[in-house]
């Protein structure tokens, strides 16, 4: 079976420009999460959703960050404008079992 | 509010040897899920062991082993004759309520074994 898959691996951008990415959780999962992982802060939940609606999104940091859930098999996680402190690895999760996350291999977002 | 704490930030054993990995947990709920991941040099984050807090019988799963505490709030991992492909780093974490899905990680350990 296919895994959570993630586009894109590596992403460069300059400070202002807009950035998405792109998430396929596993089918038949109910619950999709948006994690970020930094040195200085660690993992760290941005939002969740389940049955594509978004639960807790008390994590995103600001209002330049939004997460979409169309449908339950694509999600979208949008930093507009981009800092260079959204420099990280962004992972999406999907999980059907509380807890029980299944990871993608994250997107590295490098702002300049 | 929930807390975990991994107190060990790097850890280097020689192939073979056994290891442990420390985990405190701080919650107030009665009920709760202890996790640990795994996160390989590949990156991505890999499901390791769930256990709730009724359930303080240690699980053991081939080499690895893990003993849930509840009287110091600890739930430690310990991989036995350690092997090369060990090396990750390693991540508990905790939840409330089933129905809760917000897991709240430690900052891990690097296990790096030694061949």
């Amino acid at each position: 079976d296919a895994g959570v898959i993630q586009s894109p691996r590596h992403e460069v951008t300059e400070m202002g420009q807009e950035v998405t990415l792109r998430c396929k959780p596993i089918s038949g999962h109910d619950y999709l999460f948006w994690y970020r992982q930094t040195m200085m802060r660690g993992l760290e939940l941005l939002i969740y959703f389940n049955n594509n609606v978004p639960i807790d999104d008390s994590g995103m940091p600001e209002d330049r960050f939004s997460a979409k859930m169309p449908n339950a098999s694509f999600s979208t996680l949008k930093i507009q404008p981009s800092e260079p402190r959204d420099s990280a690895v962004y992972f999406c999760a999907s999980s059907r079992v509380a807890g029980e996350l299944f990871f993608g291999e994250g997107s590295r977002l490098t702002v300049l | 509010a929930q807390k975990v704490t991994q107190a060990q930030t790097e850890i280097s054993v020689v192939e073979k040897e056994d290891v442990t990995l420390d985990c405190v947990y701080e919650t107030r709920d009665t009920t709760y899920y202890l996790f640990w991941y795994k996160q390989p040099p590949s990156g991505e984050l890999v499901f390791l062991i769930r256990r709730n807090s009724f359930d303080e019988q240690n699980e053991i799963s081939g080499r690895y082993s893990w003993n849930f505490q509840k009287s110091t709030s600890s739930f430690n991992f310990t991989i036995t004759a350690s092997q090369v492909v060990d090396s990750a780093v390693y991540f508990c974490a905790l939840s409330e309520l089933e129905g809760n899905e917000k897991l709240t990680f430690g900052t891990g350990t690097r296990l790096t074994i030694i061949p």
